[in-house]
């Protein structure tokens, strides 16, 4: 069974600072990696996707990828209190390519 | 207008009762998800169809049945409802590729009593 796991949190960061969310995965045939926030009772959105060895930069957001610890992060920076939401880690690979989810992380940042 | 487009949005139900979901997409995607969301074990799919001829089970098909009219149509259906399928669902679209997510409809609420 190919997983994705993610701390469930709440993680609470103070407004302006970093915020960082961690996720790792089973499968090591993975092949793109993706970030979604999703607020209380709305759709997932997606933030980024990453799918090579490194750091990969978007305005506020960086997504950091590593295949062999099989390990992707998302760090915040400058955090917003409208940053508070769930996050969600999903995997893409398998004979399908179909998205495995996380089960995600809740950020809380405190003004 | 949204892109993917779920009906209804809100649904409340009896145990027993047939009851049917429906989205449309306007992106073009070939593909097309069925999702839904309970509180602590995250999204799980249900089911999938890459085309209109190609329909897949997904992780928890089960008491659930789904229906790919056209491209853009994609509708889920529980036969007999019971309320442990009490969930938020989603329908979702993508297109092939590594770099290509998806992207979700606003979601369904179903309560079954």
């Amino acid at each position: 069974q190919k997983e994705v796991e993610q701390n469930s949190g709440p993680l609470s960061v103070p407004e302006g600072a970093i915020a960082s969310l961690n996720c790792t995965y089973s499968d090591r045939g993975s092949q793109s990696f993706f970030w979604y926030r999703q607020y209380s009772g709305k759709s997932p959105e997606l933030i980024m996707f990453i799918y090579s060895n490194g750091d990969k930069e978007d305005g506020r957001f960086t997504a950091q990828l590593n295949k062999a610890s099989q390990y992707v992060s998302l760090l915040i920076r400058d955090s917003q209190p409208s940053d508070s939401a769930t996050y969600l880690c999903a995997v893409k690979g398998g004979s399908q390519g179909n998205l495995i989810f996380g089960k995600g992380t809740k950020l809380s940042v405190k003004p | 207008d949204a892109d993917v487009t779920q009906t209804p949005r809100n649904r409340i139900t009896k145990t027993g009762k047939r009851i049917m979901l429906e989205c449309s997409q306007t992106k073009g995607h070939d593909r097309m998800y069925w999702y839904r969301q309970d509180p602590g074990l995250g999204l799980r799919l249900i089911y999938y169809s890459f085309d209109v001829k190609d329909i897949n089970k997904g992780e928890i098909s089960d008491g659930y049945s789904v229906s790919r009219q056209a491209q853009a149509k994609f509708s889920l259906s529980l036969e007999s409802a019971i309320p442990n399928q009490t969930a938020l669902y989603f329908c979702a679209t993508s297109a092939p590729g590594l770099e290509n997510t998806i992207y979700f409809g606003e979601g369904s609420w179903l309560t079954v009593v």
